[in-house]
């Protein structure tokens, strides 16, 4: 069984731009999750999908979109890249059996994104 | 508004001894607790989890506990090994309606084994 993979490892962009990053779940998973984390803090909640769908969001603006494939990997978009947009990008994916609401999230490796 | 604490950002303990991380948390209204691990350029790896409906879970070296009355747990590593250096978070999701079982996190506490 695979786990989850993001692309790609590092990134950097300047302010004004913007980024694509990529996940695919752990085989089996329907549930996708991306955190941001900020040097020195925890991940924070950006957005969830569950089967396509938008499923709760975080506090983060609309410049931070995202989407799920029918096969259940994922992308998050940012644009208008700021500088404070620098930090670890988390994606976690959840075993299926409806929307996660109390599954194990198991997080990938992270892309580590710089704005200059 | 942090929901969830750490407030001990470091602790250094001695191999073979016991590890006891500290989270608080001030949502009643979370239902299910984890902690993950979490090594530099890796993404967090999870430990071990607890439901409200229990006090107590363990799993090899790790045990959690809950006090809910408190609202707060504990992770204990028992004995503690140089290799369970890392950044520890503590995490709790919500059981609301409609609730994604979006994890909220703590900030960390850090972790040093010394030989």
């Amino acid at each position: 069984e695979t786990g989850v993979t993001q692309s790609p490892t590092h990134l950097i962009k300047t302010r004004g731009q913007q980024v694509t990053l990529r996940c695919s779940s752990q085989s089996g998973h329907n549930t996708v999750s991306w955190y941001q984390q900020a040097l020195g803090q925890g991940p924070q909640f950006i957005f969830q999908y569950y089967r396509e769908e938008e499923n709760g969001r975080g506090n983060f603006p609309p410049r931070f979109s995202g989407l799920q494939f029918p096969n259940y990997s994922s992308e998050l978009n940012v644009n208008a890249l700021e500088l404070d947009d620098s930090a670890l990008y988390l994606c976690a994916s959840t075993p299926a059996g409806g929307p996660a609401a109390q599954g194990t999230q198991y997080f990938g490796p992270g892309t580590r994104l710089t704005v200059l | 508004d942090q929901q969830v604490k750490q407030n001990s950002p470091s602790l250094s303990v001695q191999e073979g001894r016991i590890s006891i991380l500290n989270c608080d948390y001030t949502n009643s209204m979370f239902d299910y607790f984890l902690w993950y691990k979490k090594y530099p350029a890796e993404g967090p790896t999870f430990l071990i989890s607890i439901s409200s409906i229990k006090d107590k879970n363990e799993d090899g070296r790790f045990t959690v506990f809950l006090n809910k009355s408190a609202k707060h747990l504990s992770l204990h590593i028992v004995p503690s090994q140089p290799g369970d250096s890392a950044v520890y978070f503590c995490a709790a999701s919500g059981g609301l309606s409609g609730n994604t079982g979006k994890l909220i996190f703590g900030q960390g506490t850090t972790l040093q084994v010394k030989p």
